[in-house]
C-alpha cells in the first residue's frame, strides 16, 4: 500500500503563480520528510527537507508546511519560472533509516 | 566534489538473462541505496548498503541482490530477468549516520528488458 499519498499528479500554473503540493502519511513513526525535484533524463535531486519538530521551512523560492497532527505536510513554489518544471516527489523516512517511502509524484508544468 | 555515477547508463538484456549495475557513490559517503522507479509503480526501495553490509532491505523478489566493496562503491544485480523488471534504476547515496537521512541520487541506468 502506498506510505505516502500525494496529490495533485499533475499541475499547470502561470509564470510567477504558486504552485502547492500536497502529500499525506500515515505512520507516526516518520520523522523525516524531504522533496525532490526531477528533470527528464536525470536522478531525483533533493530539493528541502523538514524533520516534525518544525512546522515550516523556507529555502530560497521553496517553502514546506508541515501539520504533525494531520499528518501532511507540503510545498509552495514561490514566483514559480518555467524552469522549476518538473516532477516533484515528496518523501518519507524514520531517522537514520534510509528506505525512503515516495509519492507517486506531481508533474509540474509553469508556463511562461 | 563528483556526484553519485552509475553505469551503465543504458542496458538492453532478454528475458532470462542477468544484469549487474554499478555505482560509485559521493566521496566520503558510507551507505548506498537502491531504488527501482517505473511509470506504475514509481520509485521503491530496494536494499541498503553500509560498511558492506546489506542495512535494510525493501519489497523485492530473491532476483535482486546488491553488494557493497570496502571502498563504499555497490552493485546489484537481477538474475532471471523477467519483462517487468525494465525501469530506471537509481543508486543514492549519504553519509550513513544514523542522524543524517540526506541521501543524493545518480542518473540512474535504464535497463529495457526484451
Amino acid at each position: 500500500q502506498q506510505q505516502v499519498k500525494q496529490s495533485p499528479q499533475s499541475l499547470i500554473v502561470q509564470k510567477g503563480g504558486i504552485p502547492i503540493i500536497n502529500c499525506a502519511y500515515e505512520n507516526t513513526a516518520f520523522d523525516y520528510f524531504p522533496w525532490y525535484q526531477q528533470f527528464p533524463g536525470k536522478g531525483p535531486a533533493l530539493l528541502i527537507a523538514i524533520r516534525p519538530d518544525v512546522s515550516e521551512k523556507k529555502e530560497g523560492r521553496f517553502t514546506i508546511s508541515f501539520n504533525k497532527s494531520a499528518k501532511q505536510f507540503s510545498l509552495h513554489i514561490m514566483d514559480s519560472q518555467p524552469g522549476d518544471s518538473a516532477t516533484y516527489f515528496c518523501a518519507a523516512a524514520t531517522t537514520g533509516a534510509n528506505n525512503l517511502f515516495f509519492g507517486t509524484g506531481t508533474r509540474l508544468t509553469v508556463i511562461p | 566534489k563528483a556526484g553519485v555515477t552509475q553505469t551503465p547508463r543504458y542496458l538492453i538484456k532478454t528475458r532470462g538473462q542477468q544484469v549487474t549495475l554499478s555505482c560509485s557513490p559521493i566521496s566520503g559517503h558510507r551507505s548506498v541505496s537502491w531504488y527501482q522507479q517505473t511509470p506504475g509503480q514509481g520509485l521503491q526501495f530496494l536494499f541498503e548498503y553500509f560498511s558492506e553490509t546489506q542495512r535494510n532491505k525493501g519489497n523485492f523478489p530473491g532476483r535482486f541482490s546488491g553488494r557493497q566493496f570496502s571502498n563504499s562503491r555497490s552493485e546489484m544485480n537481477v538474475s532471471t530477468l523477467e519483462l517487468g523488471d525494465s525501469a530506471l534504476y537509481l543508486c543514492a547515496s549519504s553519509l550513513g549516520r544514523t542522524s543524517h537521512n540526506e541521501q543524493f541520487f545518480g542518473p540512474g541506468t535504464r535497463l529495457t528488458v526484451l
